[in-house]
């Protein structure tokens, strides 16, 4: 079955701290991958995509993902985490070619302590 | 651009009601999309539209449900009659490919969001 699994509901850093957000999934064809944060009453911003390539992709406000295939997974980091980072983050996977789908993962809320 | 737009922003309702909300995808976009977002089920696709025309509509919970594209501005989502369990809020979001190479996937472009309460 396709999915993805976010396995920090929650996670909590000091200001200045790095930052690692899980994200793994299971999905049958090429997967194209994404991450979205969502500040608190907003809708969802994309902060990195990835297609093909560089394993490594830059995104903004200094973040950045690695895709590994071998673990299925598509690692979310920051190495200096600002207080106007807390806010939840969802990691996403889309088919490469027919259906537009994304499956989503449940989120990962990220506190940020001053 | 103004970016995906949705009215309203909060809806409260009593049950039995019926609410319409509304989308206006950005300009020259071919997908939309409308999600539902709670926090026991986390974000739900409902239904797609490509070109106007309903692609998918399998994550649409019951005939209270349905959604419709007149145009390629604007969509609508409708309960009816709505229940306290749908209670959420709902997203909608569009994507274009015109003019893309093949090998590109072009991201989903979300809206605000309308906060739903049905008493």
């Amino acid at each position: 079955a396709q999915s993805v699994t976010q396995p920090d509901i929650h996670i909590t850093v000091s200001e200045g701290a790095s930052l690692e957000l899980r994200c793994n999934y299971s999905y049958g064809a090429t997967p194209y991958l994404f991450w979205y944060v969502q500040s608190p009453g907003q809708g969802l911003q994309l902060l990195l995509k990835y297609f093909s390539g560089d394993t490594l992709v830059q995104g903004i406000k200094g973040f950045e993902a690695e895709f590994k295939r071998s673990q299925s997974s598509f690692n979310l980091r920051k190495p200096s985490v600002h207080w106007s980072d807390a806010a939840e983050y969802f990691c996403a996977v889309g088919a490469a070619t027919g259906t537009y789908k994304y499956i989503f993962g449940t989120g990962t809320r990220l506190k940020v302590l001053a | 651009d103004a970016g995906v737009i949705q009215s309203p922003r909060h809806e409260v309702t009593e049950m039995g009601q019926e609410v319409t909300l509304r989308c206006k995808p950005i300009s020259g976009h071919d997908y939309l999309f409308w999600y539902r977002q709670t926090m026991m089920r986390g974000l739900e696709l409902l239904i797609y539209f490509n070109n106007n025309v309903p692609i998918d509509d399998s994550g649409m919970p019951e005939d209270r449900f349905s959604a419709k594209m007149p145009n390629a501005s604007f969509s609508t989502l409708k309960i009816q009659p709505s229940e306290p369990r749908d209670s959420a809020v709902y997203f909608c979001a569009s994507r274009g490919t015109s003019g893309r190479p093949a090998y590109s996937y072009n991201e989903q472009f979300f809206g605000p969001g309308t906060r739903l309460t049905v008493l």
